[in-house]
């Protein structure tokens, strides 16, 4: 079966510009998830999805990150303005369904470096 | 808050020696615990997981982990490195107390010497 599908794969923006990711999810998952992950540490989540609702986005500066499943399959995650400390790489996860039990698939990430 | 520590941020090791790879965690109830790898340029993917039963889990490439409560650690190992094995490890520790999030480690490098 295919893998979770993102692009772009790099992106180099300056600050205060705006950027968009793209991630599509193994066929059928219900669970989708966002992380960054900063250079040296490891995956931080920002925004999950079950279906198109929002699970737990306690973690996404709402401030200038948003995130959208409207038709509960791709989902956009969205910086805008960005600044130098977004650099990092993005990564979307999907699940089957929710819950700890389930394992997450990885995509490839979107690398981002603000300038 | 749950928390995971992986206290050696790089490993060298010789292609066919052992490999032990340091986790704690920190939570209060009964955490299920992952081990991912990431390759370069790679998303992550799942080694091995732990929710309960058998402290010795079996997972993929020969890897396997030993989950011992009174120390709060999941330690990774292989018996016997291959060069592919060069990569980021994560360790990470989920709850259903903790709605379902996985928390990852910083992750240990691993560098394989031929």
């Amino acid at each position: 079966e295919a893998g979770v599908a993102q692009s772009p794969r790099y992106k180099i923006i300056e600050k205060r510009q705006s950027v968009a990711f793209w991630c599509n999810p193994i066929s059928g998952h219900a669970t989708l998830y966002w992380y960054q992950q900063i250079l040296g540490q490891g995956p931080k989540l920002l925004i999950q999805f079950q279906n198109n609702g929002v699970v737990d986005d306690s973690q996404l500066p709402k401030d200038r990150f948003s995130a959208e499943r409207l038709k509960g399959v791709d989902s956009t995650l969205k910086i805008q303005p960005a600044k130098l400390e977004d650099s990092a790489v993005y990564l979307c996860a999907s699940s089957a369904l929710a819950g700890v039990g389930n394992e997450q698939f990885f995509g490839p990430g979107t690398r981002l470096t603000v300038l | 808050a749950q928390s995971v520590t992986q206290p050696d941020i790089h490993i060298t090791v010789s292609e066919g020696a052992s490999l032990e790879l340091r986790c704690n965690y920190s939570y209060g109830a009964t955490p299920y615990l992952f081990w991912y790898v990431q390759s370069p340029g790679q998303g992550l993917q799942l080694l091995l997981k732990y929710f309960s039963g058998d402290t010795l889990v079996q997972g993929i490439k020969g890897f396997e982990a030993e989950f011992k409560r009174s120390q709060s650690s999941f330690n990774l190992r292989k018996p016997s490195v291959h060069w592919s094995d060069a990569a980021e490890y994560f360790c990470a520790v989920g709850a259903w107390a903790a709605g379902n999030k996985l928390t990852f480690g910083g992750g240990t490098r691993v560098l394989v010497k031929p």
